[in-house]
């Protein structure tokens, strides 16, 4: 229950096409999806987020598109750019009763856009 | 305004020394938790400290220790090192260490190697 699983492992994306990556989650006490990128020596860079309270948040060209009964949670990434490759890490967390700060991360998704 | 840091960068050890890794804290942040990230894969939850408490504590053997200090900053211990901890140690940093929208801030990591 405390898995979240990330799809597609890698992702080729041409210069300014859509890059999505998928994620799914088991556990209904999760309240906080966070999305993170991380570039090669660097650690993890939050870069959008939401709450299962609404179904699509948008910050730039990123966003995040949520579906509660599923249990299910993607980031579209628009006009994709090559400074856009990257390790793409979707996370979830609790924040109530006590939670602390335990993110639960996906495996990953290496995107490469190529110019 | 600096972020999380970490020190060292790289570490090489051998199996069953024991290490020390470091992490200084954004200025103002009084939470520290730290991640386990092996190659290829997400960061791992090892702890939570907050206000010097530890507040919670990963799937990870008693090999594995931490404190934090009265300025914040915090220590991650193992002992007794075996070839499977060699992996990229993630600090992370945030104001008060509820979790959801208390956002976390990585540092760049410290990289062990293990041989």
């Amino acid at each position: 229950q405390q898995q979240v699983k990330q799809s597609p492992q890698s992702l080729i994306v041409q210069k300014g096409g859509i890059s999505i990556i998928n994620c799914a989650y088991e556990n209904t006490a999760f309240d906080y999806f966070p999305w993170y990128q991380q570039f090669p020596g660097k650690g993890p860079a939050l870069l959008i987020a939401i709450r299962p309270d609404v179904s699509e948040k948008k910050e730039g060209r990123f966003t995040i598109s949520f579906n509660k009964s599923a249990k299910q949670f993607s980031l579209h990434i628009m006009d994709s750019q090559p400074g856009d490759s990257a390790t793409y890490f979707c996370a979830a967390s609790r924040s109530y009763g006590g939670a602390t700060n335990k993110l639960i991360f996906g495996t990953g998704t290496l995107l490469a856009v190529q110019p | 305004d600096a972020g999380v840091t970490q020190s060292p960068t790289h570490l090489i050890k051998t199996r069953g020394q024991h290490v020390t890794l470091r992490c200084s804290p954004i200025s103002g942040h009084k939470s520290v938790s730290w991640y386990q990230q092996v190659l290829g894969q997400g960061p791992q939850f090892i702890f939570q400290y907050y206000e010097k408490e530890e507040r919670g504590r990963g799937n990870f053997p008693d090999r594995f220790s931490a404190r934090q200090f009265p300025n914040y900053s915090s220590e991650l211990n193992v002992n007794a090192l075996l070839l499977g901890d060699s992996a990229l140690y993630l600090c992370a940093s945030s104001l008060v260490g509820t979790g959801g929208t208390d956002t976390q801030y990585f540092g760049p990591g410290t990289r062990l190697t293990v041989l």
